[in-house]
């Protein structure tokens, strides 16, 4: 069965520091998408990122850059020069082949940006 | 930018009452799909469509049911409300195809008395 975990309900980085948030998949697929999503405490979910199982280089998109380590399992998300308004629940989510893009979500994590 | 529509912010009723919480998606989506976020659970998949009239069970499919009539709307009804069911409803709809990602409404906070 897939799975998604996230080990750190909650995180704190120094305003202009890196973070990285952790994410690592459990699958028997060899063809599956894995997504990062920010959630702010007004409750949108805001697509962030997103890195197929057969893509060679990391994904980029802006300050977001998800560090995928396949034999390990692993799509860590990456945050350069945290932002105050990075603070937010982030979710690490993954679909599979055939499942009409269903996600299934880690239980997230409380990232706080501290000035 | 797609739009995802969710009927209520916020919505309180009284148990076995029965609940409809409406989404409406402008994107011309295939796939439309219902959640519930709990604290320390993520989000959980009830219910997904992938086309008009067709529905598939989710992870928590119990006490829910779903309606798609039309191509933009997507309806989860909670068939007689419990305590249990509070929580918090998340509504996505995405194109069909691999990597595409999943647009989220605002969300529905509904509390069951």
């Amino acid at each position: 069965a897939q799975k998604i975990t996230q080990t750190q309900p909650g995180m704190f980085v120094q305003e202009k520091e890196a973070v990285t948030l952790d994410c690592t998949y459990d699958t028997s697929d060899q063809s599956y998408g894995l997504f990062w999503y920010k959630q702010p405490s007004s409750g949108e979910m805001i697509f962030l990122i997103y890195q197929g199982s057969y893509d060679e280089q990391n994904a980029t998109e802006g300050r977001y850059s998800l560090n995928f380590q396949k034999a390990r399992k692993s799509a860590n998300l990456v945050i350069s020069a945290s932002q105050l308004g990075d603070s937010a629940m982030y979710f690490c989510a993954m679909s599979f082949a055939g499942g009409y893009n269903k996600l299934i979500f880690g239980a997230g994590t409380r990232l706080a940006v501290h000035p | 930018d797609v739009k995802v529509t969710q009927s209520s912010r916020y919505l309180v009723k009284r148990t076995g009452e029965k609940v409809f919480l409406e989404c409406v998606q402008d994107m011309d989506h295939e796939n439309m799909f219902w959640y519930r976020q709990d604290p320390g659970l993520g989000l959980r998949l009830i219910y997904f469509s992938y086309d008009v009239k067709m529905k598939e069970k989710g992870d928590i499919p119990e006490g829910y049911s779903v309606s798609r009539e039309k191509k933009e709307r997507f309806s989860l009804i909670l068939e007689s409300a419990s305590t249990n069911q509070t929580s918090m409803y998340l509504c996505a709809s995405s194109h069909q195809g691999g990597g595409q990602p999943q647009h989220f409404g605002d969300g529905t906070r509904l509390s069951i008395l």
